[in-house]
């Protein structure tokens, strides 16, 4: 039972444009919300997080989006650059069992020149 | 190091052998986490160490997986009687509280395990 998808297991993005990345949940107890970023080789990286109290959460060049109603959010990266292709997961996370998190499929991103 | 470091990073063994895999988290960071990512599939939580407990082993699959921390540091994952479906890469992370509120886990690169 995938609680965390992400639908597109791919999207590709010229360079300077705006990447949009899905990721819909199910489980309406899940609190916090998390992007990771994955190089080839390397283990996932944190990127940005939002709770469920909030619906935008802003970074530099990365916003993550919160739709409680449609258990859904989404993560902005503008200007996409080419070091952003990597792999993103989103991950989740409930109250009291903060120490677990319940991950996404990855959606691989390339920013082409 | 800085980081947090895995050991072996491929690990390939025929199916029934047992295998050890070993993380050594950041310094001073008291949580430590262990993930596995299947072919195709996200990271799958595995199990928690806060200091050298375990508060929440609920992802370990089945009773052939186990895992230790000793001396609040470093932690070994080990599987007996190895099965193709074991096959995976496992990651190890670690952070300075527990708690996945707190955003900043830091992962290792991950040890690639092949059951043939």
């Amino acid at each position: 039972d995938q609680q965390v998808k992400q639908n597109s297991p791919s999207l590709s993005v010229q360079e300077g444009r705006i990447s949009i990345l899905n990721c819909d949940y199910t489980n309406s107890m899940f609190d916090y919300f998390l992007w990771y970023k994955k190089y080839p080789a390397e283990g996932p990286t944190f990127l940005i997080s939002i709770s469920s109290i909030k619906d935008k959460n802003e970074d530099g060049r990365f916003t993550v989006f919160l739709n409680k109603s449609a258990k859904h959010l989404s993560l902005h990266i503008v200007p996409s650059q080419p070091g952003d292709s990597a792999v993103y997961f989103c991950a989740a996370s409930k109250t009291g069992t903060a120490s677990k998190l319940t991950f996404g499929t990855g959606t691989r991103l390339q920013v082409m020149l | 190091g800085a980081g947090v470091s895995q050991s072996p990073s491929n690990k390939v063994t025929e199916k029934g052998k047992d295998v050890e895999l070993r993380c050594d988290p950041i310094s001073g960071h008291t949580a430590l986490y262990w993930y596995r990512q299947s072919l195709g599939q996200g990271l799958e939580f595995l199990i928690y160490f806060q200091g050298n407990s375990a508060p929440d082993k609920s992802g370990l699959p089945s009773d052939r997986f186990s895992a230790e921390r000793t001396g609040g540091s470093v932690s070994t994952l080990t599987i007996q009687r190895t099965q193709q479906e074991d096959s995976a890469v496992y990651l190890c992370a670690s952070s300075l509280v527990g708690g996945a509120k707190t955003g900043e886990l830091f992962f290792g690169e991950g040890s690639r395990l092949t059951v043939l």
